[in-house]
């Protein structure tokens, strides 16, 4: 069975400065990934999304991400945060179908002025 | 726009009582799903279903019921018999005929007192 593991509950970041958000899945074949971002009484939103070719992902809000088979992970990156991206971070991995998917604890980002 | 809908946004009930959530899409997705969310766990799989008239367990099922009457609807009973039934619930769906992403509703806050 597929996990995902967040190993940051929580990530505090000043207004500018770079993000990377961590991500280690465990899956016998190979994965798809996403990361979801989760602002506060809201629902998910997708941020990016995985499922083959190039390992570096670019997604929505400036966000990246790059899978690394080897390291089995899949880290989530901004070069510049903004006092917007304050919210929750999910990462999840699915499998051929929709009823595996599974999503990581996720890691609450807030973001200094 | 397509998209789902989760009503009511803040819903409040007494102790034994069974409370529905709504759930439509008009995405034409064949699969949705029921999450469940608590501060610090993630999201829980309470129910799925691939197709009308049918739907399965997830990992958090005792205590909720679901029925899959139309495409579009996907309603989750919360019963007297969930012991712990405070939380965040999320409504998601698929296309389901291959992996996709997950797209979710706004989420309904139960409070039960």
């Amino acid at each position: 069975a597929q996990s995902v593991t967040q190993p940051d509950i929580h990530i505090t970041v000043s207004e500018g400065a770079s993000l990377e958000l961590r991500c280690n899945y465990s899956y016998g074949a190979t994965p798809y990934l996403f990361w979801y971002v989760q602002s506060p009484g809201q629902g998910l939103q997708l941020l990016l999304k995985y499922f083959s070719g190039d390992t570096l992902v670019q997604g929505i809000k400036g966000f990246e991400a790059e899978f690394k088979r080897s390291q089995s992970s899949f880290n989530l990156r901004k070069p510049s945060v903004h006092w917007s991206d304050a919210a929750e971070y999910f990462c999840a991995v699915g499998a051929t179908h929709g009823q595996n998917f599974v999503f990581g604890p996720g890691t609450r980002l807030s973001v200094l002025p | 726009d397509g998209g789902i809908t989760q009503s009511p946004k803040y819903l409040f009930r007494k102790e034994g009582q069974n409370v529905t959530l709504s759930c439509e899409q008009n995405l034409n997705h064949d699969a949705m799903y029921w999450y469940r969310q608590d501060p610090g766990q993630g999201l829980r799989l309470i129910y799925y279903s691939q197709i009308v008239n049918d739907f399965q367990k997830g990992d958090i099922a005792e205590g909720y019921s679901v029925s899959r009457e139309k495409k579009e609807s996907f309603p989750l009973t919360v019963t007297s018999a969930q012991k712990n039934p405070t939380a965040f619930y999320l409504c998601a769906s698929n296309p389901g005929t291959e992996l996709y992403e997950q797209y979710f509703g706004p989420g309904t806050r139960l409070t039960v007192t």
